[in-house]
């Protein structure tokens, strides 16, 4: 079972990226999914969990109308669609699903490596 | 939002000390709650679920209480491989918040 992360890099501020997060040894499709990111010295913050049919999501105040969760299924795969962006939103983004298929009640069990975001003013 | 606030957020300690790191709900979150270890440059490992089962695989000296509001997560006889940094996370409801973290780290 393994995450992982791609797609950071440097951006300027107002730009969009779009991260992945690419699952090997199981079914995506199966559980939840979340995002988590961590500026540099500071704690993890999490961001956005989209329901095992993508029938449910929620994210975080700090992302909400500018971030997008979504999955690929062909790819078996994760997405983020970062809007907007801002410099606070520069952090480390890590994948992690949880161990139901439920949008909330179930816990973040497997995490990928992470991927860097730098937002640029 | 649900606010966890964990403490202390520093504890300095020993091999083979035993310590405590305490997380506390705004709100009743049942026992939804996680407990992940973070080492420098390394992602969150995950520990506890349910506050107090332990993940297949992890040494057994790690352990977890609490229900409703107020929840504790325990290192009996501390392993130099243990000083590292420890989050809770409620998952309970939408959005998921984190405790800001306890490093534990050398007396």
């Amino acid at each position: 079972v393994q995450l992982v992360e791609s797609g950071g890099g440097v951006v300027q501020a107002g730009r969009s990226l779009r991260l992945s997060c690419a699952a090997s040894g199981f079914n995506l499709r199966v559980y939840a999914m979340n995002w988590v990111r961590q500026a540099q010295g500071k704690g993890l913050e999490w961001v956005a969990v989209t329901s095992f049919d993508g029938n449910k999501e929620y994210y975080a105040a700090s992302v909400k109308g500018r971030f997008t969760i979504s999955r690929d299924h062909s790819r078996n795969s994760l997405l983020l669609q970062m809007n907007s962006l801002r410099p606070d939103d520069t952090a480390i983004y890590y994948c992690a699903t949880s161990r139901g298929g439920g949008a909330a009640t179930t816990p973040l069990v497997t995490w990928g490596r992470g991927t860097l975001v730098t937002v640029s003013s | 939002e649900i606010q966890m606030t964990q403490s202390p957020p520093s504890l300095p300690a020993s091999v083979g000390d035993t310590v405590t790191i305490t997380c506390q709900a705004s709100r009743d979150i049942d026992n939804y709650l996680n407990w992940f270890q973070q080492k420098p440059g390394e992602a969150p490992k995950f520990l506890i679920y349910d506050a107090s089962n332990l993940e297949t695989g992890v040494p057994s000296r790690f352990s977890g209480s609490g229900s409703g509001t107020d929840f504790n997560f325990t290192i009996s006889s501390l392993q130099p491989e243990d000083f590292a940094t420890y989050y809770c996370l409620q998952y309970d409801s939408a959005p998921f918040t984190f405790g800001p973290g306890t490093k534990v780290d050398f007396k």
